[in-house]
């Protein structure tokens, strides 16, 4: 079974607020966590990475933040604005000998106006 | 100028049909990847190519059959297509093996009646 994520849930926010999308990870010897963003009709786009020896990365107003503690995952996007609007998938890899991303379920974030 | 893309974007058939996907990419890429997004948006790895070479294959039935004719190139044959076979594919590149940077392309959605 899928041991990262949820189950498409729905995160709805306002235009201008600040959003926190969060994920779930089971297996403790993931290393490498990223973030994928997927608009409607579209494949995953890459937005920000984390390896497992940092607890924060920053990109351009997105944040991921890591607890190895409790196996958590967060992804906080600042000023929400509708361009942000899709389905954010988390993922994480734990095979070293090969590129084994296991992908969360995903949740999708809508923008309102 | 497309770096990853899959055709055709739509395909409708019959159960007991063959069917092709294409997936080309230009950047340059060693690895190659096929994905399966269900309904429920849940996105699962299929194959993975490095070089022309498999090194990745889940549990995948047989009727699926990758095959890359060159490393910029990664097809998907499946044969005698079930209903179950519904979804989303996404091909998918990256630099090198273990670069976990997935490109993906924009997907095929499949529908087999």
């Amino acid at each position: 079974g899928e041991s990262v994520g949820l189950h498409l849930p729905t995160l709805s926010v306002q235009e201008g607020d600040n959003s926190i999308i969060n994920c779930a990870y089971s297996n403790s010897a993931s290393d490498y966590f990223i973030w994928y963003k997927q608009e409607s009709g579209k494949g995953p786009q890459f937005i920000i990475d984390i390896r497992s020896n940092m607890d924060k990365r920053q990109g351009q107003r997105v944040t991921v933040l890591l607890n190895k503690t409790v196996k958590h995952l967060s992804l906080q996007i600042a000023a929400t604005q509708p361009g942000d609007s899709a389905v954010y998938f988390c993922a994480e890899n734990f095979n070293n000998a090969g590129n084994m991303l296991t992908f969360g379920g995903g949740t999708r974030l809508m923008v309102k106006p | 100028d497309t770096a990853v893309s899959q055709t055709p974007k739509y395909l409708v058939t019959q159960m007991g049909n063959d069917k092709s996907i294409k997936c080309e990419q230009n950047l340059g890429h060693d690895t190659m990847y096929w994905y399966k997004q269900d309904s429920k948006k849940f996105l699962k790895i299929m194959f993975s190519y490095n070089n022309k070479e498999l090194i990745i294959n889940e549990t995948v039935p047989n009727r699926f059959s990758p095959k890359s004719p060159d490393k910029a190139h990664l097809n998907l044959h499946i044969n005698s297509l079930e209903l179950g076979d519904s979804a989303v594919y996404f091909c998918a590149s990256s630099p090198v093996v273990g670069d976990e940077k997935l490109f993906f392309g924009s997907g095929t959605q499949l529908s087999v009646l």
